[in-house]
């Protein structure tokens, strides 16, 4: 069965440093999403994408985040300079909404980021 | 805008017995509505959804949910609980299968 995959499932990095998550949706879904979850808390909704731009994102999707669909497969999370509270675990999201009846959303296994 | 609430934080059962994960919701137009359940260190896993259709639907390993459109409800079910159901469960609702929000979760614990 198909399955969105996430690189890496973990990564540590510092104050301030610039990191990208990685995230290869189902290969025939046309919307991908990115949320994340503090341990322990909810999950919140970050940002949707479709037809190589965004189509909606939270208030939590600051300037400090960018997405990306840089060839036909890959969907990246850039965060430019992470602060110690985007420690979390990330989640990427595809789906084929709007075709059929399908609608539901796959998920990735998760990043978790650690930022020191 | 969308919303959904989980009143429970915390719903223990003993195995064998019937389990209920309650979900709220408030949404505009027609609700899509989700279950997924969390594993440990695990990613969210679909369960279920109402798009439309029966009130009823049944999902993955023997959970069944209940559109109640007066109660804007859709509560989780299982007639008789395993141990190894025991996870985080968390009811979403989306506009036209896009954007989901998620409630704060239910943890079940199913007790040998």
């Amino acid at each position: 069965e198909p399955e969105v995959t996430q690189t890496p499932s973990h990564q540590v990095t510092q104050m301030g440093q610039e990191v990208i998550l990685r995230c290869v949706p189902i290969s025939n879904h046309l919307y991908f999403y990115w949320y994340r979850q503090i341990l322990g808390q909810k999950v919140e909704f970050l940002v949707s994408f479709y037809n190589n731009e965004i189509s909606e994102k939270s208030e939590i999707f600051d300037d400090q985040f960018s997405v990306e669909r840089p060839d036909g497969s890959n969907f990246t999370l850039k965060i430019r300079s992470t602060k110690l509270e985007d420690s979390a675990m990330y989640f990427c999201a595809s789906s084929d909404a709007g075709t059929g009846d399908s609608y539901e959303q796959y998920f990735g296994p998760g990043t978790r980021l650690t930022v020191t | 805008a969308q919303s959904v609430a989980q009143p429970e934080d915390q719903v223990n059962v003993a195995e064998g017995n019937p389990l209920t994960v309650k979900c709220t919701y408030s949404v505009s137009g027609n609700p899509y509505l989700f279950w997924y359940v969390q594993y440990p260190n695990r990613g969210l896993q679909f369960l279920l959804k109402y798009i439309t259709g029966d009130n009823l639907v049944k999902g993955s390993y023997g959970f069944e949910a209940e559109f109640n459109k007066s109660q804007t409800s859709f509560h989780l079910k299982k007639p008789s609980a395993l141990v190894s159901d025991s996870a985080l469960y968390f009811c979403a609702v989306s506009d036209y299968g896009q954007n989901f929000v998620f409630g704060p979760g239910t943890r079940l614990s199913v007790l040998p």
